[in-house]
């Protein structure tokens, strides 16, 4: 079964300052990854996603993710905090199995960034 | 650029009282989801119809029903709303089942008094 681990429910940071919102994962097959943005009162967004291609994935806004397997992990960065990028960040994975019920998203609790000017 | 649709937005229930939420998405996808997200337990799936036709229990499954009504529209209805059912939902789709990008529409907020 798949299970993912968000470490930290809240993390603050000031601008300018790097992001990191750590994700561990359980899977037992090679598994998809996802990191989605959720802003107040609004739905979930898809930030990046890896699916066995090239390890380090960038996404939208400047966010990036590494995926190793080594360490099971998919966290997100971002080199410089901006203001616009408070919001609550879940991280997903999936197994590569279709047609299946393994192959639904399973998410993280969240982590909440909080942006200091 | 509709993408996942959702009503009501906001409902106040009694206890007891039942009602619908509807879900149409404009973008052909075969698979289409029902969340909950509750403070600090991230987001849990309800039911989901991995395809037309098809109807599956997800996490959560207690005290819901759901209705793939065709390919564009997936209602969750609760049948005799409690307290416990107070929460977030949220509706959301993806081309077919399986690893596959999810978009998800703006979300329900409900409150059951």
């Amino acid at each position: 079964a798949q299970s993912v681990t968000q470490l930290g429910s809240h993390v603050s940071v000031s601008e300018g300052a790097l992001v990191l919102l750590r994700c561990n994962y359980s899977s037992s097959v090679p598994p998809y990854l996802f990191w989605y943005v959720q802003y107040p009162n609004q739905g979930l967004q898809l930030l990046l996603k890896y699916t066995s291609a090239a390890t380090l994935v960038k996404g939208i806004n400047g966010f990036e993710a590494e995926f190793k397997k080594s360490e099971t992990s998919f966290h997100l960065t971002k080199p410089s905090a901006h203001m616009s990028d408070a919001a609550e960040y879940f991280c997903a994975v999936s197994d590569q199995s279709r047609g299946s019920t393994l192959g639904r998203l399973y998410f993280g609790r969240g982590t909440q960034l909080t942006v200091w000017p | 650029n509709a993408g996942v649709t959702q009503t009501p937005k906001f409902q106040v229930l009694k206890t007891g009282q039942s009602m619908t939420l509807q879900c149409a998405q404009d973008m052909n996808h075969n698979s289409m989801y029902w969340y909950r997200q509750d403070p600090g337990m991230g987001l849990r799936l309800i039911y989901y119809s991995a395809s037309e036709g098809t109807t599956d229990k997800g996490e959560v499954p207690n005290g819901y029903n759901v209705s793939r009504l065709n390919k564009r529209e997936f209602s969750l209805r609760l049948e005799s709303a409690a307290p416990s059912q107070t929460s977030v939902y949220f509706c959301a789709s993806s081309v077919k089942f399986g690893g596959n990008t999810i978009y998800f529409g703006e979300g329900s907020w409900l409150t059951v008094v």
